[in-house]
C-alpha cells in the first residue's frame, strides 16, 4: 500500500511568484485535504477535495486554489506569493469525507 | 482564532514513567478529537481518537481522556519509551468533518 507522497519536498520562491505543490493520495483514498503549518504552529486547514470537487475551505484567500484529478491526486496552487506564505504544506488523504487523515511528509516553501 | 490550545510547548519525562499531554478547546460544538504524532521530516501520523460520547479511549500504552464540562482532553502514555519522543498534536472537529482544528503541538522528550 503506497502512502501519501508530496513533491517537491523543498522549494524557494520570491514574493509575487506562483507555486504549484503536488500530492498523490494513498491507494484507495478518494479525499485529499491540504494544510499549512507555519513555524511553531499546528496545521491549519486550507481546503479539501472529495471526488474532484472542493468539499470545504478554511480561512485562506482565493489566491490559494486547488485541483483534484480523476486518480485522486491533487495540486495546491498559490498565486502572488507573500512572505507569510513561507510554511510547511501538508497534504492528507482519507477514504471518506470526513475520515481519519493520513499525512504526507510535506512541502517546505520558503518565500524570499 | 485558536480554538484548540496546547499550552505546554514541551515536556520531558524519564523512560518508564507516565507522560501526560494536555489540550483545551473553546468550541463546544467539537465532538470528535484526535491525537497525532509527528517525527522530524515526517508528516503527522494518527495515534488515537475519541468521540464526545465517551470519556476514555485506550489503545495499548496510549489512553485519551475527555472532560467535556472542562473542555479538556489529555493523552496519557504509560510507560513512556524513548521512541515516543516526538511532537504531539491535539485536533478537534465537529462530527469528524473536513475542517479539523489543530493545536500548536507539544514536544515530548523521553529520556533513557
Amino acid at each position: 500500500e503506497t502512502g501519501v507522497t508530496q513533491s517537491p519536498t523543498h522549494l524557494i520562491k520570491t514574493r509575487g511568484q506562483q507555486v504549484t505543490l503536488r500530492c498523490s493520495s494513498q491507494s484507495g483514498h478518494n479525499t485529499v485535504s491540504w494544510y499549512q503549518q507555519a513555524l511553531g504552529q499546528g496545521p491549519q486547514f486550507i481546503f479539501q477535495y472529495y471526488r474532484e470537487e472542493e468539499n470545504g475551505r478554511g480561512n485562506f484567500p482565493p489566491r490559494f486554489s486547488g485541483l483534484q484529478f480523476p486518480n485522486y491526486s491533487s495540486e495546491l496552487n498559490v498565486n502572488a506569493l507573500e512572505l507569510d506564505d513561507s510554511a510547511l504544506y501538508l497534504c492528507a488523504s482519507s477514504k471518506e469525507a470526513p475520515g481519519e487523515l493520513f499525512f504526507g511528509e510535506g512541502s517546505r516553501l520558503t518565500v524570499l | 482564532d485558536q480554538q484548540v490550545k496546547q499550552n505546554s510547548p514541551s515536556l520531558s519525562v524519564q523512560e518508564g514513567r507516565i507522560s501526560i499531554l494536555n489540550c483545551d478547546y473553546t468550541n463546544s460544538m467539537f465532538d470528535y478529537f484526535l491525537w497525532y504524532k509527528k517525527y522530524p521530516a515526517e508528516g503527522p501520523t494518527f495515534l488515537i481518537s475519541i468521540s464526545s460520547i465517551k470519556d476514555k479511549n485506550e489503545d495499548g500504552r496510549f489512553t485519551v481522556f475527555l472532560n467535556k464540562s472542562a473542555k479538556h482532553l489529555s493523552l496519557h502514555i504509560v510507560p513512556s519509551q524513548p521512541g515516543d519522543s516526538a511532537v504531539y498534536f491535539c485536533a478537534a472537529s465537529v462530527g469528524n468533518n473536513n475542517d479539523m482544528r489543530f493545536g500548536a503541538g507539544t514536544r515530548l522528550t523521553v529520556k533513557p
